[in-house]
């Protein structure tokens, strides 16, 4: 059975300092990788995804992930963190064969002043 | 350009009354569809997807169902809420390619 996880509730850093936020996967199959954020009472945003190519891949708001698949991880960074940044950030995964998109856990960042 | 649409935003209602949210998307066709559930502002659940005008998968067995009597609308029901119900739901499409989710606003949802 696939599945994602991510082993920190919460991410603390200081502004303008890097950030990174982990997710590892386990699924038997070609994963597809996402990270969502959600605000406070909203539903969630798209960040980025990975399906083929390019292990490093870029999304919005100056997020990236890396891909690795000896590792099975799909860890967000940014280099500059934003106290705007802060949030509850979820990964998922779904294998290529599959409709279902499974999320993990969700960790919480927050960036301060 | 493609919009979901999920209402109520917040739904109050009394243990063993029925339940019915809607979802719509706008701007695309054949979607598929998602209903998902959030307790306590974590993990999320996924209740039901549909890929097609009467096709609902269930994942989780329990006091809630799912219609899709038209292409880009999606219903979640419950003949009696139970306290257990409470959470926020939320509706999700994607396009046929099985790409990205693409969330609506959600229903915070309070049963007592």
């Amino acid at each position: 059975a696939q599945s994602v996880a991510q082993p920190e509730d919460q991410v603390n850093v200081a502004e303008g300092n890097p950030l990174t936020v982990k997710c590892t996967y386990s699924v038997s199959g070609n994963p597809y990788l996402f990270w969502y954020v959600q605000y406070p009472n909203r539903g969630l945003q798209f960040l980025l995804k990975y399906i083929t190519g390019d292990n490093l891949v870029k999304g919005s708001y100056g997020f990236e992930a890396e891909f690795n698949k000896s590792q099975t991880s799909f860890h967000l960074k940014k280099p500059s963190a934003l106290v705007s940044d802060s949030a509850l950030y979820f990964c998922a995964v779904r294998v290529d064969s599959s409709y279902k998109l499974i999320f993990g856990s969700g960790t919480r960042l927050l960036v301060r002043p | 350009s493609q919009t979901i649409h999920q209402w109520p935003a917040t739904l109050v209602q009394p243990v063993g009354s029925p339940l019915s949210l809607e979802c719509t998307v706008e701007g695309t066709s054949n979607p598929n569809l998602y209903w998902y559930r959030q307790a306590a502002g974590r993990g999320l659940q996924l209740l039901f997807y549909s890929v097609g005008i009467g096709q609902i998968s269930s994942e989780v067995p329990q006091n809630l169902s799912a219609s899709r009597p038209q292409d880009r609308q999606f219903i979640l029901s419950s003949k009696k809420l139970l306290l257990s119900d409470s959470g926020f739901y939320l509706c999700a499409w994607s396009d046929q390619g099985g790409g990205e989710l693409f969330f609506g606003s959600g229903t915070q949802l309070s049963v007592l």
